[in-house]
């Protein structure tokens, strides 16, 4: 019963490819993230979405695409891999204010992107 | 601008000694500061947050809106405290983060 899964865990593919990293949430919360860590373990926010909606859109290459078929949902495309892609992608939730836990954000375990 | 800055990379001490971890952050409006921990294969999860006031595992974070900062301490360091630390900022409805600092702890 984890609460925010992540599929897949791991995923090698080559430039140029499209690739999809799934995510999905049973905490009953409204807002969801994409960050990315990169190799000197930086977290970045590439987007947040609140209810379904478009929140927050940081300036990631369009060939990222953001989709939420349900709150419960947050699913990230990439087009046209490129090797600076490489890294781990960590998707989050969090309960909207003014619940006492809005702000608080619980992770996936991260799905480690490799492309080659 | 908005940022948070951990200056430490990396934090190596002895067990028993006391650990702090530094955070400094630059937002315009009213702070709103976390503590984040990834221990080895392990998902990153909340350490603390500053309205809570609450010291978990030992450690306690005070922010000081005059320095702005937020150090993360705790007075004796234990080895299961090695970690990966993240400082965070709550800026609209995200967080951004740190750099994050390494804590090392051997006996």
């Amino acid at each position: 019963d984890t609460a925010v899964s992540q599929t897949p865990k791991y995923l090698v593919t080559q430039m140029g490819n499209d690739k999809s990293i799934k995510c999905e949430q049973n905490l009953g919360h409204d807002t969801m993230y994409w960050y990315k860590q990169d190799s000197k373990k930086f977290l970045k926010i590439m987007f947040s979405y609140n209810n379904k909606e478009l929140i927050i859109n940081e300036t990631v290459p369009n060939r990222f695409s953001p989709k939420s078929p349900d709150k419960a949902h947050l699913n990230l495309h990439i087009n046209s891999l490129e090797l600076g892609d490489s890294a781990v992608y960590f998707c989050a939730s969090s309960p909207r204010e003014p619940s006492t836990g809005a702000n608080v954000l619980t992770f996936g375990a991260g799905s480690r992107l490799t492309v080659l | 601008a908005q940022r948070v800055t951990q200056p430490e990379k990396l934090l190596s001490v002895f067990k028993g000694a006391p650990v702090e971890l530094k955070c400094n952050y630059s937002y315009s409006g009213s702070p709103e500061l976390f503590w984040y921990v990834q221990y080895s294969r392990q998902r990153l999860q909340l350490l603390l947050r500053h309205i809570s006031r609450e010291s978990i595992k030992g450690f306690t974070a005070d922010l000081n809106k005059g320095e702005t900062s937020f150090h993360l301490k705790k007075p004796f360091a234990q080895e299961e405290d090695s970690a990966m630390y993240y400082c965070a900022l709550r800026t609209g409805t995200a967080l951004i983060f740190g750099k994050g600092t390494t804590l090392s702890v051997s006996s």
